[in-house]
């Protein structure tokens, strides 16, 4: 079975531009999250989606957005991008049942200049 | 203060030696824990849950101290393999998920 995928994998744009970042989630996944990762830091978590509806965001302006299709996959949209937004932007998915284990794609790297 | 603190290191350590990294978290009410490894410029990937009782997964021990709020993770006998960045991860009730900064492990030959 594919794991998470997420496209593009690199992404150039300037400032002021908006950006849509999307990610298909595991098969039989219904939760989808977005996190930022800038160098040396730890992700920070941005939204969470199930079942196609926001069920958690986190401290981020509201530049950013997200939504989840109703074949689970998702897109984060940021708009008016800023020199601070360059990051690697990770989707995780998660299954059913009481843990809550994430898997992760392997990320966008968007670069801002 | 931060949901999630981790030591960042870095701890560079001999094979064969045993390391051991904690990770404190500020509200009580968190419910799932996790360690996950990152390499350099990929994505982390699950390592373990942690459960209350502690858990071992081969040379990986994990534990909880939910009354002093922090979790740990030992390593046995690292191997040069073992050598990346370690996450503690928590789950709040508010279905956020926090992560600490990370802490960097590099085993030496």
């Amino acid at each position: 079975d594919a794991g998470v995928t997420q496209s593009p994998t690199h992404l150039i744009k300037t400032r002021g531009q908006h950006v849509t970042l999307r990610c298909s989630p595991i098969s039989g996944h219904k939760s989808v999250s977005w996190y930022q990762q800038v160098l040396g830091q730890g992700p920070q978590f941005i939204f969470q989606y199930y079942e196609k509806e926001e069920r958690g965001r986190g401290n981020f302006p509201d530049r950013f957005s997200a939504r989840q299709f109703p074949n689970y996959s998702s897109e984060l949209n940021v708009n008016a991008l800023l020199l601070g937004d360059s990051a690697l932007y990770l989707c995780a998915s998660r299954g059913e049942g009481y843990n809550y284990e994430q898997y992760f794609g392997p990320g966008t790297r968007l670069t801002v200049t | 203060r931060k949901e999630v603190e981790q030591d960042p290191g870095p701890f560079n350590v001999p094979e064969g030696a045993t390391v051991a990294f904690n990770c404190t978290y500020s509200n009580s009410a968190s419910q799932s824990f996790f360690w996950y490894r990152q390499d350099c410029r990929k994505e982390p990937k699950l390592l373990m849950s942690v459960y209350s009782s502690g858990n071992e997964d081969g040379r990986f021990t994990a534990q909880l101290n939910r009354a002093s709020q922090y979790i740990s993770l030992l390593i046995r006998d690292s191997k040069l393999s073992d050598s990346a960045t370690y996450l503690c991860v928590v789950n709040v009730p508010s279905n956020q998920f926090y992560f600490g900064t990370g802490t960097s492990l590099t085993v030496i030959p």
